[in-house]
C-alpha cells in the first residue's frame, strides 16, 4: 500500500530533551516536507525537500533540523525542544515539487 | 510575502444548500491545491488546479481558479453532511521554490 508513515504518533517530552520525527514514503517521490499544524493557523511548513541531500527552509524552520541522505525517509529533528513547538506535525511526500502531496497521519507532540 | 487567506473560517449550513468557501492570495500563482482534513485525521488531496480558469469537479464538490484575481473557489453543491470537514487551499511560494502557503482553512459543519 503507498503510504507515508511516521514515527512516534504521539510524544510527550520535557523543554530541552532533543528528539526525532521519522518519516518514510514508499512511493518513490521525489520531494517530501514536514508541516506543523496549530488551531486557528492552518499549516506552516517547516522544512522541505525536493531530492536526496537537498534541503531548503519552509515558513517556520527556526528550532528545527531535516536530513534527507535516503530518498525514503526525511526525519524532523528538534536539537532542544520547547514548549511553543507543541503541536501536530504533518510529514508529505509527492512525486516531484509542484505535484500533489500525500500526507502521513501525523504526530502530536506535547512539550512540557 | 505571499499570504493566502480563506473564508469563511467556519462555515455551518444545512443538507442541500449550495455554498462557495474562497481562497485569495496575494502574489501571482498559477497553482493551487485543495485539501480536506476530516476531524482528527490527515489531510487527503481535493483538487489541483494547474492555470488560469482551471475548473474540476468531484461529486458535489467543484474548484475553479482565476489567477488574475488571486482568487480560487470551492463551490459545494447540495451539500451532504458526509462533506463535513476542514478545507484547506495551498498556493506555492512566487518565487520558484517549492515552498507552499496554506490557508487557514475553512471549517464545515453540514446539519442534517
Amino acid at each position: 500500500e503507498a503510504q507515508v508513515t511516521q514515527n512516534p504518533r504521539y510524544l510527550i517530552t520535557v523543554t530541552g530533551k532533543k528528539l526525532t520525527v521519522t518519516c518514510s514514503q514508499n512511493m518513490n517521490h521525489e520531494y517530501m516536507s514536514w508541516y506543523r499544524q496549530d488551531p486557528g493557523l492552518g499549516l506552516r511548513q517547516i522544512y522541505y525537500s525536493m531530492n536526496v541531500e537537498v534541503t531548503d527552509k519552509g515558513d517556520v524552520p527556526e528550532g528545527y533540523k531535516v536530513s534527507r541522505k535516503e530518498k525514503r525517509n526525511f526525519p524532523l529533528i528538534l536539537e532542544s525542544p520547547s514548549p511553543n513547538q507543541t503541536s501536530l506535525y504533518f510529514c508529505a511526500s509527492s512525486v516531484a515539487g509542484g505535484r500533489t502531496q500525500y500526507f502521513g497521519p501525523g504526530t502530536r507532540l506535547l512539550v512540557l | 510575502e505571499l499570504k493566502v487567506e480563506q473564508n469563511p473560517l467556519f462555515l455551518s449550513m444545512q443538507e442541500g444548500k449550495n455554498y462557495t468557501i474562497y481562497c485569495n492570495y496575494s502574489t501571482t500563482s498559477d497553482r493551487l491545491y485543495w485539501y480536506r482534513q476530516d476531524p482528527g485525521k490527515s489531510l487527503e488531496s481535493l483538487f489541483v488546479l494547474l492555470s488560469n480558469g482551471a475548473v474540476k469537479q468531484e461529486g458535489r464538490l467543484m474548484a475553479s481558479l482565476d489567477t488574475k484575481a488571486r482568487l480560487s473557489t470551492l463551490h459545494i453543491t447540495a451539500a451532504v453532511h458526509d462533506l463535513s470537514a476542514t478545507y484547506f487551499c495551498a498556493v506555492p511560494d512566487s518565487s520558484g521554490t517549492y515552498k507552499y502557503i496554506f490557508g487557514t482553512g475553512t471549517r464545515l459543519k453540514v446539519l442534517a
